[in-house]
């Protein structure tokens, strides 16, 4: 596509409750950066994945939070039992290689009440 | 250990003075440093890049940003303010070795005054 498309813009979830988020990065891009953006704070770093190498995933706040990137292209962010701390916006960035500027997705908002 | 640090979490300007986002960097090896700029409820836009060669670099809606190694400095200018430049800007350095990422500061708000 154009760009990064991320579903859904909106997610609101019970707490406790599993989500999925998915990020449709920019065909032929081989890195793909999920950030969390919290009210009035910056971009934390949860996971990157680059080509066919392990991902880094030291950004991952605990282990209900997940994510998987099938055939080098889709991703899913998983968040298991959510809590209310995990409300956030959780954006997507893809780029062509390591280091190259990244471009973002419009975010999905998850709000857990 | 790299980071980047704002100075200023809010800045107000008038419209046509001179912006200025002061972006810190600490990298122990030679840093890729970003802007980017946030519109309300959207996601984030790729303002300028320095990778390597020239140190003052241009970006688009009229920004620069300049390369200062003996300072650690990456700050964002634009010599006439508009209103449409109001929104929340962020600098990024990208770090690693084999793997990279970004690590990004905590975000400048730009607020114009009329």
């Amino acid at each position: 596509g154009a760009g990064v498309s991320q579903s859904p813009s909106n997610k609101v979830t019970e707490k406790g409750k599993d989500v999925e988020l998915r990020c449709d990065p920019i065909s032929g891009h081989t890195a793909l950066y999920w950030y969390r953006q919290s009210l009035g704070q910056g971009l934390e770093f949860l996971i990157y994945f680059q080509g066919n190498s392990a991902p880094d995933k030291s950004g991952l706040p605990s282990d209900r939070f997940s994510a998987e990137r099938t055939g080098g292209s889709v991703s899913t962010l998983t968040i298991q039992r959510t809590q209310q701390e995990d409300s956030a916006v959780y954006l997507c960035a893809s780029s062509p290689q390591s280091r190259e500027a990244a471009f973002f997705g419009q975010g999905t908002r998850l709000t857990v009440v | 250990a790299q980071s980047v640090t704002q100075l200023g979490s809010h800045v107000s300007v008038s419209e046509g003075a001179l912006v200025l986002l002061r972006c810190n960097y600490s990298s122990s090896v030679p840093p890729y440093l970003f802007w980017y700029v946030q519109y309300p409820n959207q996601g984030l836009q790729l303002l300028l890049k320095y990778t390597t060669g020239a140190t003052l670099v241009k970006g688009i809606n009229g920004f620069e940003a300049e390369f200062k190694k003996s300072e650690t400095s990456f700050h964002l200018t634009k010599p006439s303010a508009h209103m449409s430049d109001a929104a929340e800007y962020f600098c990024a350095v990208s770090v690693g070795s084999g793997t990279y990422k970004y690590i990004f500061g905590t975000g400048t708000r730009l607020k114009v005054l009329a």
